[in-house]
């Protein structure tokens, strides 16, 4: 069975740094053509993709982001890990992790972590 | 001009079918890409429904009712995912997807109304 579990902070303050990690059960990071995502969504907002890590460390990133983003993985702990610099009150969402299968699509879901960026 | 396109809003009775559409923007070839379909319900994560890039090429999510379907038009450069025979628990936002230069792109979403 897999699944997917954000973990971090409810509420940054502006400009701090905020840190997600996304846990994951029922594959491996280092299965082939498979990889994991950060999306977002804002409040009443449509889907915002952040970035994305595949199973051979490659990295990609969202390029209106990219300046601030940072994503990792530790395969032995099953873990992703999202860093984004220089929080904003716009970037108050619900963030996500989702696993890329090997066809491209997001299969799996978190069930996702709002965060506030409020002082 | 944003890279996929959404109405915002479609509304349709039970029973009915419901062609929402994705346009892509001009210069980027539907043809070339797998459309990837998702439902969201409020307070819950997207589900992913589907693919859909041919006929030759296409997936259902796992466990997703074969109602939904998807298919492409051409002429409009855009992708269609079609809902047969509209239940209430249909209604939800839809959102299309493509990986588009290595990253993921997601449309601005529809929010579908059955009525």
């Amino acid at each position: 069975q897999v699944t997917l579990k954000e973990s971090g902070p409810v509420l940054v303050k502006p400009t701090e740094t905020l840190t997600l990690t996304c846990t994951v059960s029922g594959f491996s990071l280092s299965n082939a053509r498979m990889g994991v995502s950060w999306i977002r969504q804002p409040p009443g907002k449509a889907l915002e993709w952040l970035a994305h890590i595949f199973s051979n460390d490659e990295k990609s990133y969202s390029t209106s982001l990219k300046s601030r983003l940072t994503i990792s993985k530790d395969t032995s702990k099953s873990q992703v890990v999202l860093t984004m610099t220089n929080m904003d009150p716009v970037d108050t969402a619900t963030y996500y992790c989702a696993r890329i299968g090997a066809g491209g699509e997001a299969d799996y879901w978190g069930q996702g972590t709002l965060v506030t960026v409020s002082s | 001009q944003a890279v996929l396109t959404q109405p915002s809003s479609l509304s349709a009775s039970p029973g009915a079918s419901a062609s929402l559409t994705c346009t892509l923007r001009s210069g980027i070839n539907v043809g070339t890409y797998r459309i990837y379909w998702y439902q969201q319900k409020p307070g819950s994560p997207p589900q992913y429904l589907l693919r859909y890039k041919s006929d030759s090429d296409k997936q259902q999510g796992s466990g997703v009712p074969s109602r939904f379907s998807g298919s492409k038009d051409a002429s409009a450069n855009a992708g269609i995912l079609l809902i047969s025979g509209l239940q209430s628990e249909d209604e939800a936002d839809y959102y299309c997807m493509i990986w588009h230069s290595s990253a993921l792109v997601f449309g601005g979403g529809t929010k579908l109304t059955v009525l």
